[in-house]
């Protein structure tokens, strides 16, 4: 069955330091993954896709078809970073059927 | 640009009643897609809607079903409402399926229906 998994519910660093949010799927064919962002009091919106291989806000996020992965990184965490991530896979060929993880909660600490 | 936009963005209702929420797509989108977040959880496809018919469901009972009207909006309706119905029910828009930008949507702030 088509799944993603976020094995963290909360993260917590400290300014400055690496920050990556581990996201796991699973899925038979070939994937495209997301990482969607929600801020304090804002709607949810797209971060990145894999697809792009872009960075944005100094984010990154690699497929690893090996692993079944797409790790969400950012070398220096901003207080700015804080906020709730959701991984999600793209499923369901003529739809855009996304298939969302559990979420993980970003904290960044002075 | 107008962004996605829901209502009523809050609502209280008893078990068996019946509740039809709005959405107002992006301009310049004609698909609209519903999710529902339960606490603690990511969202969970419901269904999609393009071109005013259903283009895709996800693992949710008929009592569940929705409109699109010819202006791209959307209406979610859900009927003999049930406790564990209570949750955050997001809309989003985006353009066709099959475009090159294909997973990219455009949530509104949902609407959060709580059922007692």
């Amino acid at each position: 069955a088509q799944r993603v998994t976020q094995p963290e519910k909360l993260l917590s660093v400290f300014k400055g330091a690496p920050v990556e949010l581990k996201c796991n799927y699973s899925y038979s064919g070939s994937p495209e993954l997301f990482w969607y962002v929600q801020y304090s009091r804002q709607r949810l919106q797209l971060l990145l896709r894999h697809i792009s291989r872009e960075s944005i806000k100094g984010f990154t996020a690699d497929l690893n078809k090996g692993e079944t992965s797409f790790h969400l990184k950012k070398p220096f965490a901003q207080e700015e970073d804080s906020a709730m991530y959701y991984c999600a896979l793209l499923y369901g060929g003529a739809t855009n059927k996304l298939i969302f993880g559990t979420g993980t909660l970003l904290a960044v600490q002075p | 640009e107008t962004g996605v936009t829901q209502s009523p963005t809050h609502l209280i209702k008893t078990r068996g009643q019946q509740v039809t929420l709005r959405c107002s797509s992006q301009s310049g989108h004609n698909t609209v897609s519903w999710y529902q977040q339960a606490l603690g959880q990511g969202p969970q496809f419901i269904f999609q809607y393009y071109r005013e018919e259903e283009n895709g469901r996800g693992n949710f009972p008929p009592r569940f079903s929705g409109l699109q009207f010819p202006n791209y909006s959307s209406e979610l309706n859900v009927n003999a409402l049930e406790l564990d119905d209570s949750a955050l029910y997001l809309c989003a828009s985006s353009f066709e399926p099959g475009r090159s930008n294909t997973g990219e949507l455009f949530f509104g702030e949902g609407s959060r229906l709580t059922v007692l």
